[in-house]
């Protein structure tokens, strides 16, 4: 069963701190995978998205890393801001019939000041 | 550009009552989807469209549930009769058609704002 496992659930990290969130798949056959921002209240927004050639990708002061071999792939905030508060989903594709999406939980990220 | 148009952002209605809910892509997009997300299942794709032709309905919870698009720029969301185990948020995304002829999962998704739906 594909299934997308993100970690940890939740963090609270002061502002320009770094922070780094995990994502663990067993989506097969792979396909790419994406980061999405979602603001409390808001449709989320595409951050990067990574095909399985690519192993690192950045988007602003977010740079996404994916290991293929391992099926893991992270999202790192550098200098957090007050403006990064918001739940990160990391959604994988399956190269089959349909593509099918799999999403994960999300992780819930408060910047304090 | 005004991106993904969704209405009514927000929808109180009682158990049994037929709920629309309505979206409009981004012009040029050939891809619309349908999800719902709930704090205990997350964000779940319902339905995708490509060129007003429903692709993959797989993710419908049930035949209360259905979707259409009669054109381009307009498809909607139906349920009848609701429940209240239907309130969620609801979002429609929309993508390009991938110009290397791709499959549509490398194309970026843009969302709406959603739909909160309440059913009592």
């Amino acid at each position: 069963k594909n299934q997308v496992e993100q970690s940890p659930q939740s963090l609270i990290i002061l502002e320009g701190k770094n922070c780094t969130l995990q994502c663990n798949y067993t989506v097969s056959p792979f396909s790419n995978l994406r980061w999405y921002k979602q603001d409390t209240g808001r449709g989320p927004v595409s951050l990067t998205i990574m095909t399985f050639s690519e192993n690192t990708k950045s988007n602003g002061r977010y740079t996404a890393t994916l290991d293929a071999d391992t099926k893991q792939s992270s999202l790192h905030i550098t200098a957090s801001q007050l403006s990064d508060s918001a739940s990160y989903i990391c959604v994988v594709s399956a190269r089959a019939a349909g593509n099918k999406l799999t999403f994960g939980g999300g992780t819930r990220v408060l910047v304090k000041p | 550009d005004a991106g993904v148009i969704q209405s009514p952002r927000h929808e109180v209605t009682e158990m049994g009552q037929e709920v629309t809910l309505r979206c409009k892509p981004i012009s040029g997009h050939d891809y619309l989807f349908w999800y719902r997300q709930t704090m205990m299942r997350g964000l779940e794709l319902l339905i995708y469209f490509n060129n007003n032709v429903p692709i993959d309905d797989s993710g419908m919870p049930e035949d209360r549930f259905s979707a259409k698009m009669p054109n381009a720029s307009f498809s909607t969301l139906k349920i009848q009769p609701s429940e209240p185990r239907d309130s969620a948020v609801y979002f429609c995304a929309s993508s390009l058609v991938p110009g290397t002829g791709g499959h549509p999962s490398t194309d970026t998704q843009y969302f709406g704002p959603g739909t909160r739906l309440t059913v009592l």
